[in-house]
């Protein structure tokens, strides 16, 4: 089956500059991968989301980009603010068969004002 | 237009005893997703269900089971509770099962169950 990995576990960055968070998947045929933002004690909000058949997409500070031949993706985030300070969890899935969703193990963002 | 709700937000349980957990999807959404929530983990599957049939299971024993009403709302059971079961609950709603369906689905703020 799917094995997310995600990397690092932890991330810290001083306010304004950016964040990546790596995350490699193992099922070739996994072609969608969202990113969900989760604050403590609150439910996981999906923040950016990309299909297999697009290479980058961007929201505002937010992008992710997927290379499909090393099966890996990234979240990059510009200009962090305070605000960004979350887990962020990356997840894939094979949108034919259901919304079963894999998700990685998390990364605690901390953004140093 | 209200987003997913389930109910009860906390619940303390003891080793055996059996926990029933609700969902009530966004409005007009069909498909309902279970994940199990450990601290410190990301959220894993447990079931799918879509139009009141199960449409995926994960790795979860017996012990677990769910279906969903007429009305698209959801309950997960979990039976002969563990103490490795204490976790946060979280269901997820999209419109339908696959394809564009499928994209970005919501999540409710889930049940902390704690099994002492």
């Amino acid at each position: 089956g799917e094995n997310v990995e995600q990397h690092p576990s932890t991330l810290s960055v001083q306010e304004g500059d950016s964040a990546v968070i790596k995350c490699t998947y193992s099922d070739s045929a996994s072609n969608y991968f969202p990113w969900y933002k989760q604050e403590l004690g609150k439910r996981p909000q999906l923040i950016i989301d990309i299909r297999s058949n697009v290479g980058e997409k961007k929201d505002q500070r937010i992008a992710v980009t997927l290379n499909k031949t090393a099966k890996h993706f990234s979240l990059h985030i510009t200009e962090t603010q305070p605000e960004d300070s979350a887990v962020y969890f990356c997840a894939a899935s094979i949108m034919e068969y259901g919304n079963k969703l894999v998700f990685g193990a998390g990364t605690i963002l901390r953004v140093k004002s | 237009d209200a987003g997913v709700t389930q109910s009860p937000t906390h619940l303390i349980k003891t080793r055996g005893q059996q926990v029933t957990l609700r969902c009530s999807p966004i409005s007009g959404h069909k498909s309902v997703s279970w994940y199990q929530q450990v601290l410190g983990q990301g959220p894993q599957f447990i079931f799918q269900y879509y139009e009141k049939e199960e449409r995926g299971r994960g790795n979860f024993p017996d012990r677990f089971s769910a279906r969903q009403f007429p009305n698209y709302s959801s309950e997960l059971n979990v039976n002969a509770l563990l103490l490795g079961d204490s976790a946060l609950y979280l269901c997820a709603s999209s419109l339908g099962l696959r394809g564009r369906d499928n994209y970005g689905y919501t999540f409710g703020s889930g049940t902390r169950l704690t099994v002492v």
